[in-house]
């Protein structure tokens, strides 16, 4: 079954700190990763999308990263900001169909908390 | 560039009554999905439409749930009738036929009560 898990759930830091986020896969066959920020009574805004060539790559403060043999892929944020409080899902893109975008897997997301 | 437009932003309605979403995509985008996110989950596609032509409806549940895309540009999704359990946001999102990038609206948010 294609599944996208994210971990952790939740997580609090403090302002000026890094921290990472961890996505596990399952999707078969494999098109594209994407990460996006969904700010809360937002919808998702894209940070990054990463094929399976690509095991790198960074958005500004955002860097996300794709093991494409083991299918994780992380998100570390540096120098955290109270404005990356938000949630954060990894999405998963299968074979392409009826057009560009494929079959999209979402995870729930990490519901990440900026304290100062 | 315009992004994604949704209205209602917010909507509270009755159990058994009926309600209508509204999505304009950006513009020259041929691809359009509808999804809904539960509270605490990621976002479900619902349908997507390529121009006007239905290209994916399998998790829309077709007894109450119903929406169209007539002249290939706006789109409406439809609950009749709505039950407790279509509380959710219900998010729009376009896409170009040859990109990868979906971009999303700030969704509609429904509470049935």
């Amino acid at each position: 079954k294609n599944q996208v898990e994210q971990s952790p759930q939740s997580l609090i830091i403090l302002e000026g700190k890094n921290c990472t986020l961890q996505c596990n896969y399952t999707v078969s066959p494999f098109s594209n990763l994407r990460w996006y920020k969904q700010d809360t009574g937002r919808g998702p805004v894209s940070l990054t999308i990463m094929t399976f060539s690509e095991n790198t790559k960074s958005n500004g403060r955002y860097t996300a990263t794709l093991d494409a043999d083991t299918k994780q892929s992380s998100l570390h944020i540096t120098a955290s900001q109270l404005s990356d409080s938000a949630s954060y899902i990894c999405v998963v893109s299968g074979s392409n169909y009826g057009g560009s975008q494929g079959n999209l897997i979402f995870g729930k997301g990490t519901k990440l908390s900026v304290k100062p | 560039e315009a992004g994604v437009a949704q209205s209602p932003r917010y909507k509270i309605i009755e159990k058994r009554q009926s309600v209508a979403f509204w999505c304009n995509p950006i513009s020259g985008h041929a691809t359009l999905y509808w999804y809904q996110q539960i509270l605490g989950q990621g976002p479900k596609l619902l349908i997507q439409f390529q121009n006007n032509g239905v290209v994916d409806d399998s998790q829309l549940p077709k007894d109450r749930f119903s929406a169209e895309r007539l002249k290939g540009v706006d789109s409406t999704l439809k609950i009749q009738p709505a039950k407790l359990e279509d509380s959710a946001v219900y998010l729009c999102a376009s896409s170009s036929l040859t990109g990868y990038e979906q971009y999303f609206g700030p969704g509609t948010r429904l509470t049935v009560t």
